[in-house]
């Protein structure tokens, strides 16, 4: 079946540098895509998201790439702070339903 | 900022007892959602609901869960008769006519 899934369990990153999550998603006609954050016993918290009619969206630190030739997501957050530390996850919708696919989740570890 | 609340944070039952999850979406939204997180796993979609009525439904809300907007401001899950099973967190989100979903911070059910 269709799914979204991620390729990194886990990444661990020194503060200050950059962050990349990435995402791969196997449903071409979905045509939304959505990052969110979720902390520890938290609900998910919307980062960032890109509809299918662009390539790139840049918000506060954080830029989602979507590249439709490789169906491929990620997510980059510049100067990675403590306080990113989290499980990120990826979800897409599909036309005109409006429920979200989550993928399985990537946690980010920040180092000091 | 406005929010979306969920009660009670925590909730444990017995197994065959019914419990009621409650959510107050975000007040000018009009799409409502439940999902639901088994621990360590990814978040999975149950029900939409707009209008008044189920807008699309998983394969996991079978017969044993119901939804209701009993007045303008509360939206609930039931489920009848709990089962080991349905132990997980359970996630309201709610949006406008924008797609961005909100989410609440869960519900964390334990059946015995």
């Amino acid at each position: 079946g269709e799914s979204v899934g991620l390729h990194l369990p886990t990444l661990s990153v020194q503060e200050g540098d950059n962050s990349i999550i990435n995402c791969a998603y196997s449903n071409s006609a979905s045509d939304y895509f959505i990052w969110y954050k979720q902390e520890s016993g938290k609900g998910p918290q919307f980062i960032i998201d890109i509809r299918s009619n662009m390539d790139k969206r840049q918000g506060q630190r954080v830029t989602v790439l979507l590249n439709k030739t490789v169906k491929h997501l990620s997510l980059q957050i510049a100067a990675t702070q403590p306080g990113d530390s989290a499980v990120y996850f990826c979800a897409e919708k599909l036309g005109t339903a409006s429920k979200l696919t989550f993928g399985t989740g990537t946690r980010l570890q920040v180092t000091l | 900022e406005p929010e979306v609340t969920q009660t009670p944070s925590h909730q444990v039952t017995q197994m065959g007892q019914e419990v009621i999850l409650r959510c107050v979406p975000i007040s000018n939204h009009l799409y409502f959602y439940w999902y639901r997180q088994i621990l360590g796993q990814k978040v999975e979609f149950l029900v939409s609901f707009y209008n008044n009525e189920i807008s699309e439904k998983s394969e996991i809300f079978d017969d044993q869960f119901s939804v209701e907007r009993p007045d303008g401001s509360n939206f609930t899950l039931k489920i009848r008769s709990t089962k080991l099973e349905d132990s997980a967190m359970y996630f309201c989100a709610s949006r406008e006519l924008q797609e961005t979903q909100y989410f609440g911070p869960g519900t964390r059910l334990l059946v015995l």
